[in-house]
């Protein structure tokens, strides 16, 4: 049974400062890695990709891949009161060109 | 450049009648999954479409549930005799098989059974 765990929080961050979010997946053949934001009420968007060890910065935001230990990492540097919201992480495994595998996600909650 | 498309984006239906969801993909996309979402719940995959074909439908309940996505036209999810559990948020996603899984999210439907 593949899986993604993430911690669901939730998770309180002071305004101003970074916001680190983990993720955890069992199948050592994944390929593709995402974050996903969801505001409450609305829908899953995509905010990041990774699919190759390292780090990959856009903007505030900062994906970590580490893929011998199984983990990708969502980092948010000066963290606003809009980047209030459950982050979803989700992995696709090596034998597929379609599915993902959800997290249930983290709530993040940035304090003014 | 129109994102993917949902309608309705509310519905409310009394138990045992029917419900139509529809989704129209991004521009360019070919590929149309759906998910249900409970409240305070993780994402639920349902069905993976192509034109005209079901791919994979592993997530769908074996009753009651169908899904479409005919060539020409949206997608749509199909709940047929509904119950008071079926209330949730339908989401449609779809992606362009040459950019990976990468997949993208209409507004969702939420579905209110009375």
């Amino acid at each position: 049974q593949k899986e993604v765990e993430q911690n669901s929080g939730p998770l309180s961050v002071p305004e101003g400062a970074i916001a680190s979010l983990n993720c955890t997946y069992s199948d050592r053949g994944s390929q593709s890695f995402f974050w996903y934001r969801q505001y409450s009420g609305k829908s899953p968007e995509l905010i990041m990709s990774i699919y190759s060890n390292g780090d990959k910065e856009d903007g505030r935001f900062t994906a970590q891949l580490n893929k011998a230990s199984q983990y990708v990492s969502l980092l948010i540097r000066d963290s606003q009161p809009s980047d209030s919201a459950t982050y979803l992480c989700a992995v696709s495994p090596w034998e597929s060109n379609y599915q993902l595998i959800w997290g249930a996600g983290t709530k993040l909650i940035i304090k003014p | 450049n129109a994102g993917v498309m949902q309608n309705p984006r509310h519905l409310v239906r009394r138990r045992g009648q029917e419900a139509r969801l529809r989704c129209s993909p991004m521009k360019g996309h070919s590929h149309v999954y759906w998910y249900r979402q409970l409240p305070e719940e993780g994402l639920k995959f349902m069905v993976y479409l192509q034109k005209e074909n079901i791919i994979d439908e592993s997530g769908m309940p074996k009753e009651r549930f169908s899904a479409e996505f005919p060539k020409e036209g949206p997608s749509i999810l199909r709940i047929q005799q509904v119950v008071r559990g079926d209330s949730a948020a339908y989401f449609c996603a779809s992606s362009d098989p040459g950019q990976g899984n990468e997949q993208y999210f209409g507004p969702g439907t939420r579905l209110t059974v009375t």
